[in-house]
């Protein structure tokens, strides 16, 4: 079975402008997570969906926005990149639901460079 | 969310037993204790959780203590392939409205020998 799948891969932006990344779930995956990694620090979590409506939020300004389509895929949006934003971005995924703890998949990621 | 305590580094050698350790004291009753590496240039992979008893699965194995204050990530036979970061992470199984959410701290980096 097909892991979670993200897209591009790499990515260079300079700064100003809005980038779009994609993400595949596992199939069956209802639940998509972001998460945003810096070089050497552990990954920080942006935001969940599931269900496409948001279901948690974390500490990212307004220039982050995501949305999750009907067949679970799901997008990250950032808008007015800045020198800050370069990281490595993490789609996870998972079977979802309420007050669960399901194990969550992660993709590769996509690195994401602004000059 | 609670926090999580690992040293910053571990060596070990190729096929002998490693033992990483975790404190949590401040541990909730519906906390889970949940272990995932992250190998170089790959997003986490998930390994193990646990939520009283000791598990075992064909990655490794987790012993939690008694009071559930620390837990230990157990690899009986490290190979070169498991170099990479261990992050202990707590996730509380009551959900509210950061369910979705795992808190990554810094990790435990494993160096593996040849």
């Amino acid at each position: 079975d097909a892991g979670v799948t993200q897209s591009p891969t790499h990515l260079i932006k300079t700064r100003g402008q809005h980038v779009t990344l994609r993400c595949s779930p596992i199939s069956g995956h209802k639940s998509v997570s972001w998460y945003q990694q810096v070089l050497g620090q552990g990954p920080q979590f942006i935001f969940q969906y599931y269900e496409k409506e948001e279901r948690g939020r974390g500490n990212f300004p307004d220039r982050f926005s995501a949305r999750q389509f009907p067949n679970y895929s799901s997008e990250l949006n950032v808008n007015a990149l800045l020198l800050g934003d370069s990281a490595l971005y993490l789609c996870a995924s998972s079977l979802g639901g309420y007050r669960t703890y399901q194990p969550q998949h992660f993709g590769d990621g996509t690195r994401l460079s602004i000059l | 969310d609670a926090k999580t305590t690992q040293p910053n580094s571990m060596e070990s050698n190729e096929e002998e037993p490693v033992h990483l350790p975790c404190n949590h004291s401040t541990i909730s009753g519906t906390d889970y204790i949940h272990w995932y590496r992250q190998l170089p240039s790959q997003g986490p992979e998930y390994v193990i959780h646990g939520l009283t008893s000791n598990v075992n699965n064909r990655m490794a194995s987790l012993a939690i203590a008694e009071d559930r204050k620390s837990s230990t990530l157990i690899l009986h036979r490290a190979t070169l392939r498991d170099a990479a970061v261990y992050y202990c992470i707590l996730r509380d199984a009551a959900g509210g409205t950061s369910y979705g959410k795992l808190t990554f701290g810094q990790g435990t980096i494993l160096t593996v020998h040849p």
